[in-house]
């Protein structure tokens, strides 16, 4: 049961141009959202958060979007640069009554940036 | 400041044997968690740790044990190997051990033959 979604295994995108990254989630209950890059040979790395009371977080270059109604998350990445080459997963962890924070991670995209 | 890091870095066991990764996260983070990953997959959750405490436990068999040290450092052990543990492990820590960024170690490739 597959409860986060990224449904394009792969993204090819011109450098300079916008990456949109998609997430789907199916479990009303997660209220934190987060997007990881990850280079081959490397554990994951923090990109930006949102939580469920937002629709919107920015960071520089990285802009998340989420829509709670159509259970939807996506990452606009703007300009895309070459070394924005990587995996990328998104990750949810829902609301904890027993005291376990975890992570449930979608199967990733892999996003190539052409110079 | 140094990062998560986790050792060995590369490991191959027979199946059968018995294996033990260890993780030191960064420096003031109380919480550490263990993940699975799986060739082509996302990260899949094993355990959280909080104060030395086990926060939680994911959808692994009991063969699958870990725990915290009084300096907040861990260890996952994994006791009669299948081909199936074959995977990228990875540790993360995070501050408090609630809904915040978690920060990876590079992981340990473990292989079963």
């Amino acid at each position: 049961d597959q409860q986060v979604k990224q449904n394009s295994p792969s993204l090819s995108v011109q450098e300079g141009r916008i990456s949109i990254l998609n997430c789907d989630y199916t479990n009303s209950m997660f209220d934190y959202f987060l997007w990881y890059k990850k280079y081959p040979a490397e554990g994951p790395t923090f990109l930006i958060s949102i939580s469920s009371i937002k629709d919107k977080n920015e960071d520089g270059r990285f802009t998340v979007f989420l829509n709670k109604s159509a259970k939807h998350l996506s990452l606009h990445i703007v300009p895309s640069q070459p070394g924005d080459s990587a995996v990328y997963f998104c990750a949810a962890s829902p609301i904890s009554s027993s005291g376990t924070y975890k992570y449930i991670f979608g199967t990733g995209t892999r996003l190539k940036v052409l110079a | 400041d140094a990062g998560v890091t986790q050792s060995p870095t590369h490991l191959i066991k027979t199946r059968g044997q018995h294996v033990t990764l260890r993780c030191s996260p960064i420096s003031g983070h109380k919480s550490v968690s263990w993940y699975q990953q799986v060739l082509g997959q996302g990260p899949q959750f094993i355990f959280q740790y909080y104060e030395k405490e086990e926060r939680g436990r994911g959808n692994f068999p009991d063969r699958f044990s870990a725990r915290q040290f009084p300096n907040y450092s861990s260890e996952l052990n994994v006791n009669a190997l299948l081909l199936g543990d074959s995977a990228l492990y990875l540790c993360a820590s995070s501050l408090l051990g609630t809904n915040e960024k978690l920060f990876f170690g590079s992981g340990t490739q473990l292989s079963v033959l």
